[in-house]
């Protein structure tokens, strides 16, 4: 029974289509979040959500999108895709946004061509 | 600015010796929280262990402890007795407190290879 679920863990898809990848915690937290890895392992937070509210919204493209219908689910949505958004997206969850150690999902390889 | 340095790119130790893995941080909230999480190659991140600023004693978990130097802001990660299956890559992690927005950023990592 995974803690934290992404789907899909690949994608591939071409420059210009909008794609989304969803995430789902069964932990009962409070906070759940997306991470980038880049291609030299860097992680940079993208978004943060706290009982459904957006509480980090750190400097990305607005292609990207957030969504949390509740919080238990974190999608996320990337308009109009290009070559440099190819990485791998991490969602996790906190207990709270005093996190004392992320669960991470297994990630979503993503790749534009 | 860096907020997290992990100064090894790679590091190598031989399989049954203990290693320490370099995490310096800089932060002027009084209150924020150390993280080390380990990604084999497999690619998901495994949380390893957790340091309050405000805790006393060092962290430990099992084979993991965090030596925490507060007045240096290091927060090293010691692994004992090494085992083939703790080559990975290695963050250091820092969640900063509410002038920081609450947000955990991560350093550059360490790659170990623990030799047999």
């Amino acid at each position: 029974d995974t803690a934290v679920s992404q789907t899909p863990k690949y994608l591939v898809t071409q420059m210009g289509n909008d794609k989304s990848i969803k995430c789902e915690q069964n932990l009962g937290h409070d906070t759940m979040y997306w991470y980038k890895q880049d291609s030299k392992k860097f992680l940079k937070i993208m978004f943060s959500y706290n009982n459904k509210e957006l509480i980090i919204n750190e400097t990305v493209p607005n292609r990207f999108s957030p969504k949390s219908p509740d919080k238990a689910h974190l999608n996320l949505h990337i308009n109009s895709l290009e070559l440099g958004d190819s990485a791998v997206y991490f969602c996790a969850s906190s207990q709270d946004r005093d996190n004392y150690g992320y669960t991470f999902g297994s990630g979503t390889r993503l790749t534009v061509v | 600015a860096q907020k997290i340095t992990q100064t090894q790119p790679g590091m190598f130790v031989q399989e049954k010796e203990a290693v320490t893995l370099d995490c310096t941080y800089d932060t002027s909230d009084p209150s924020y929280g150390l993280f080390w999480y380990k990604q084999p190659s497999s690619g998901e991140m495994i949380f390893l262990i957790y340091q309050g600023s405000y805790d006393q004693q060092n962290a430990t978990e099992g084979r993991y402890s965090l030596n925490f130097q507060k007045a240096r802001k290091s927060a090293n990660l010691v692994i004992s007795a090494s085992q083939l299956g703790d080559s990975a890559m290695y963050f250091c992690a820092m969640r900063e407190g509410n002038t920081g927005g609450f947000k955990t950023i991560f350093g550059a990592g360490t790659r170990l290879f623990v030799k047999a």
